[in-house]
């Protein structure tokens, strides 16, 4: 299995407070990916990265931004987190884009 | 833009009882299509991928697919179907040549002993 790995798996936070979350990941990856999962809707691609420094956003990226300063970390920042990103956060990375992505365990976040 | 839909959100099927998850997807241009499996509590990980070639994909656990380009469709299969199948199962697409997947909503398969 490839080495991801996400920090905090759970968290509970308050509205209005900012929250970051990290991924690591071992394999050297070109690519990383963050998504969230939420009943009914699959998996939602918020940000990825196609290198340090090198980022771009999915189809929900509004009220989250990332940073790519190392080949393996990702990070994932809710500057100001909302109830509405409540939810179950991936990590994902990968070779060559599209071809097979490994994902991390999650991260459980509840916004209060 | 791609999408993919997976027909049915929950599927309950008997031990040993063959089943089938189906998934369309809509691209006007070439696609690569995967199928992920999600048991509880863990993340997702790949069962199989359809790249070119053989329109039939074996992947593993014993499952397969096959990539039907008339009908936009990607169905998985399995024969016989064990407790331990029991999971979240997501399609995916991603048009050629893109850095991103589309996931479908995902089915969730119950085996009922």
């Amino acid at each position: 299995d490839a080495g991801i790995t996400q920090s905090p798996r759970h968290k509970v936070t308050e509205t209005g407070t900012p929250v970051t979350l990290r991924c690591h990941q071992t394999e050297n990856h070109r690519y990383m990916y963050w998504y969230r999962q939420d009943p009914g809707h699959g998996l939602r691609l918020i940000h990825y990265s196609y290198g340090v420094k090198d980022t771009d956003k999915g189809e929900v990226s509004d009220g989250y931004s990332v940073s790519r300063s190392k080949t393996e970390d990702f990070l994932l920042t809710l500057e100001s987190a909302t109830s509405s990103q409540t939810s179950v956060y991936f990590c994902a990375s990968g070779w060559q884009g599209p071809d097979e992505q490994y994902f991390g365990p999650g991260t459980r976040l509840t916004v209060t | 833009a791609q999408s993919v839909t997976q027909l049915d959100s929950q599927v309950p099927v008997f031990e040993e009882a063959p089943v089938e998850l189906r998934c369309n997807y809509s691209s006007s241009v070439s696609v690569y299509l995967f199928w992920y499996v999600q048991y509880p509590n863990q993340g997702l990980q790949l069962l199989l991928k359809y790249l070119s070639g053989s329109t039939l994909v074996k992947g593993i656990n014993g499952f397969e697919a096959e990539f039907n380009k008339s009908q936009t469709s990607f169905h998985l299969r399995k024969p016989s179907v064990h407790i331990s199948d029991t999971a979240e199962y997501f399609c995916a697409v991603s048009l050629q040549g893109a850095q991103k997947l589309v996931f479908g909503q995902g089915t969730r398969l119950t085996i009922n002993p």
